[in-house]
């Protein structure tokens, strides 16, 4: 298996545009975790799904962030209006049972 | 949800020491995972610990579950330069995998 794609590597983009981030996981799992990474915060769970269905998503900060996982090889993570505040390190990830597998992350940066 | 505290944030060793880092909880957790970034890289799974007082080896890191399963340690022997990264350590309950802020090894070669 390839892991857990992501698109794009990099996005570089301006406030107020809408920002999509992609991620296709590992065929068979049926988790899949968005985390945000920045030097302050740290690693910050936003949303997860299990068999496509969002369980939690407390930890998305505001209206301007919705997820969607349509199918079990594909979630986006949409942003809309961006906000300069919103750079950071986006991580996908997915697992079966219990060890999660990261993508390369998108790394957004909002002018 | 459970949480899980990483102090200090950042350490630095001189390459052929030994380095102890810790990850600690006020309440009693169910699972304790430990994970690797490398700079510019993203997070790698270690190790997983489950039961009271478990201990794992892999080559040069040991890894430990506390007693009271509220806190891990994970030590490295003999640090070299491979081994600089941010090392995590992540809990969850029901599937909610929540990370520590992490400890940034440096190593002086």
């Amino acid at each position: 298996d390839a892991g857990v794609i992501q698109s794009p590597r990099h996005e570089v983009t301006e406030m107020g545009q809408e920002v999509t981030l992609r991620c296709k996981p590992i065929s068979g799992h049926d988790y899949l975790f968005w985390y945000r990474q920045t030097m302050m915060r740290g690693l910050e769970l936003l949303i997860y799904f299990n068999n496509n269905v969002p369980i939690d998503d407390s930890g998305m900060p505001e209206d301007r962030f919705s997820a969607k996982m349509p199918n079990a090889s594909f979630s986006t993570l949409k942003i809309q209006p961006s906000e300069p505040r919103d750079s950071a390190v986006y991580f996908c990830a997915s697992t079966y049972h219990g060890e999660l597998f990261f993508g390369e992350g998108s790394r957004l940066t909002v002018l | 949800g459970q949480q899980v505290m990483q102090i200090p944030q950042y350490q630095h060793v001189q390459e052929g020491e030994d380095f102890t880092t810790y990850c600690n909880s006020s309440t009693t957790l169910s699972n304790i995972q430990w994970y690797k970034q490398r700079p510019g890289g993203h997070p790698v799974f270690l190790i997983q610990l489950v039961k009271s007082g478990e201990v794992k080896k892999q080559k040069r890191l040991t890894f430990q579950f506390g007693e009271a399963k509220k806190n891990s340690s994970l030590h490295i022997t003999a640090t070299q330069t491979t081994d600089v990264g941010t090392y995590f350590c992540c809990t969850g309950a029901n599937s909610k995998l929540t990370f520590g802020k992490g400890i940034t090894l440096s190593v002086r070669p």
